[in-house]
């Protein structure tokens, strides 16, 4: 089945500073990789997504890339604000399966 | 607000009992998720049901059962609870039968299960 590393496990930076994110997947049938943004007390809300037949999408601060060839998707957040502080998730979903999540990222931005 | 509703919030309960999760999806999605979250495991799919019908499984235990109601609505039942059943329990509703950039998850808050 489906593995998704994801790295760093935390990550701390100073506001106004970028953030990257990275995750790896075994399966090569996975053709959709959402990125899940979860804080305390509350359910994982997705923050964007990309398909595995583009390579980057961008939306305001938040950007994912994806290479295919070397299977792995990342993260990047700009700016970035003390209320970008939570948990990050990635995750990779292939057509028959099941969608797989990383273990995750603990985001601190310190103002 | 995701639109989706889980119900309890939280649930204390002693080992050996069994429980009742309920999560109503967003309104007009067809499949239900539902994922458990501990510290150890991360998010850990369980099991989804499309328009009623079971779809995929994943590391669901014997002693766990779900279903999906003509409402769409969905349970999952745990019973013979033990200690290390104590995680979050989340659900989670797409739009069709696989999430794609159509048809995103969209979780609920969760379900906080305690077994004493």
């Amino acid at each position: 089945g489906e593995n998704v590393e994801q790295h760093p496990s935390t990550l701390s930076v100073q506001e106004g500073d970028s953030a990257v994110i990275k995750c790896t997947y075994s399966d090569s049938a996975s053709n959709y990789f959402p990125w899940y943004k979860q804080e305390l007390g509350k359910g994982p809300q997705l923050i964007i997504d990309i398909r595995s037949n583009v390579g980057e999408k961008k939306d305001q601060r938040i950007a994912v890339t994806l290479n295919k060839t070397a299977k792995h998707f990342s993260l990047h957040i700009t700016e970035t604000q003390p209320e970008d502080s939570a948990v990050y998730f990635c995750a990779a979903f292939t057509s028959y399966g099941k969608l797989t999540f990383g273990q995750g990222t603990i985001l601190t931005v310190h103002p | 607000d995701s639109g989706v509703t889980q119900t309890p919030k939280h649930l204390i309960t002693a080992t050996g009992q069994r429980v009742t999760l309920r999560c109503s999806p967003r309104s007009g999605d067809l499949s239900v998720y539902w994922y458990q979250q501990s510290l150890d495991q991360g998010l850990q799919f369980l099991i989804q049901y499309y328009n009623g019908e079971e779809r995929a499984k994943g590391n669901i235990l014997e002693r766990f059962s779900a279903q999906q109601f003509p409402d769409l609505h969905s349970e999952l039942n745990l019973s013979s609870l033990e200690l290390g059943d104590s995680a979050l329990y989340f659900c989670a509703s797409s739009a069709w039968g696989g999430p794609s950039s159509n048809s995103p998850l969209h979780f609920g808050n969760g379900t906080r299960l305690t077994v004493t």
